[in-house]
């Protein structure tokens, strides 16, 4: 089975300020990790996923995780926020043996101060 | 491409009625869609997995003769929540996910908000 934790509920930053969302998974097989989105009042979309290959991965927005299988953990991070960005981040996993249940973070609420 | 669907984004019905809730793949065909619930400011939580053909296989905790699910063809499945008492007020979601059992990736719908009265 796995799960994931995502420590932080709540973030707060200002506008242009670099952010860190942290997450943490624990699994007996191998996984494959993504980053969800959710604007208010809308489903979830999509950020960015760590299938395999390069660890560093990427959105089209500026958002990018790493996947780090040593400390079990796929971060997200941006260099420079935008009031746009706020929303709510779920970390997420699923594995080819789980059938692709995807387990979901408790999400973490990023606001942006102007 | 891949596009999920859910009808009607809004529904307020009164306790004791039935709602039903539709997850349309509008540009693919879904072997297999989810159906989640998420309560306010938590994460989203699955209630069960429908394959197109078969019946759903439902979490633990959840009631299957409450929340019916149907998964009739390859684009639509419903969730019908009957007999809805306020506590059954949340935000449902649907995802759809195409191809066999290795793929991995599931396209989300945008939810519906379900209020009983």
């Amino acid at each position: 089975a796995q799960s994931v934790t995502q420590l932080d509920s709540q973030v707060p930053v200002f506008e242009e300020a670099p952010v860190e969302l942290r997450c943490n998974y624990s699994s007996s097989v191998s996984v494959y990790l993504f980053w969800y989105v959710q604007y208010p009042n809308q489903g979830l979309q999509l950020l960015l996923k760590y299938l395999s290959g390069s660890t560093l991965v990427e959105s089209i927005n500026g958002f990018e995780a790493e996947f780090n299988k040593s400390q079990t953990s796929f971060h997200l991070r941006k260099p420079s926020v935008h009031i746009s960005d706020t929303a709510e981040y779920f970390c997420a996993v699923t594995s080819y043996s789980s059938a692709s249940k995807i387990i979901f973070g408790s999400g973490t609420r990023l606001s942006i101060r102007p | 491409g891949a596009v999920v669907s859910q009808h009607p984004s809004r529904v307020i019905c009164k306790s004791g009625t039935s709602v039903k809730i539709e997850c349309r793949s509008l540009d693919f065909q879904a072997t297999t869609m989810f159906w989640y619930r998420q309560f306010p400011k938590q994460s989203l939580m699955l209630m069960a997995t429908s394959n197109e053909g078969s019946k759903a296989t439902y979490e633990q905790g959840v009631e299957k003769d409450k929340f019916l699910i149907n998964h009739a063809s390859l684009t639509l499945s419903t969730l019908t929540v009957t007999s809805a008492h306020p506590e059954d007020s949340s935000f449902y979601i649907c995802s759809a996910r195409a191809g066999g059992s290795s793929s991995y990736e599931q396209y989300f719908g945008p939810g519906t908000r379900l209020t009983v009265t």
